[in-house]
């Protein structure tokens, strides 16, 4: 079982839909972040989160520390939302990244 | 502020050469990690610098080795390579220790042949 579970793996959604991916983990963890990564490689760090929720434009990211999950929530979603988005843990034991295979997003106007 | 950037972006070698990555972050970010992505096993963590000392270090051979530099720049490298070394190496930088909001650089691609 890998340490960060993300679902689903691959997810297409209409124009405006409501979108949501999944992050599931089974270490004692610092830092939950959430990536974007665009064709061509380019990761973008969307959220750094430890506790509660955030949220930046049309991006809402929660965590739920004691269930160990956390969701990235898109809220009308549009074609150029297309990209992989991944989860990382940080753990409390150490100082690195711990990656989620990543869910491909494909949006279609 | 200039982001993270990686240089070579692009490089083809052959299998038993060695290759050396560099990485420049972000000016004022004395952290630097280093991530391999490949197709089969996704983003693994390779190494963390913290003020020239390396922190922690990813499940890869000896092989992989890395540095920084009193600047924060970063180099990895590559010895005897092998045709499953290639892949996108990725660097990030952040401005603390114990993994605050890491910024990526572009990533070298690293072809084997």
């Amino acid at each position: 079982k890998n340490e960060v579970e993300q679902s689903p793996q691959n997810l297409t959604a209409q124009e405006g839909e409501f979108i949501t991916i999944n992050c599931s983990y089974s270490v004692g963890i610092s830092a939950l972040h959430w990536l974007q990564q665009h064709p061509g490689g380019g990761i973008v760090s969307l959220f750094m989160l430890s506790s509660g929720k955030k949220k930046h434009g049309r991006l809402i990211a929660t965590i739920n520390i004691q269930e160990k999950h956390s969701s990235l929530h898109i809220t009308a979603s549009h074609p150029r939302d297309s990209a992989v988005y991944i989860c990382a843990v940080g753990e409390t034991s150490g100082s690195r990244l711990t990656f989620g295979e990543g869910t491909q997003l494909t949006v279609n106007p | 502020k200039a982001g993270v950037t990686q240089t070579p972006r692009y490089l083809i070698k052959t299998r038993g050469q060695q290759v050396t990555l560099s990485c420049s972050p972000i000016s004022g970010h004395r952290s630097v990690s280093w991530y391999q992505q490949t197709p089969g096993q996704g983003l693994q963590f390779l190494f963390e610098y913290f003020s020239e000392t390396q922190r922690n270090k990813g499940n890869f051979p000896g092989r992989f080795s890395g540095r920084q530099f009193s600047n924060s720049r970063s180099e990895m490298n590559v010895s005897t390579l092998e045709l499953g070394d290639s892949a996108l190496y990725l660097c990030a930088s952040s401005q603390h220790e114990n993994l605050y909001e890491q910024y990526f650089g572009p990533g070298t691609r690293l072809t084997v042949t």
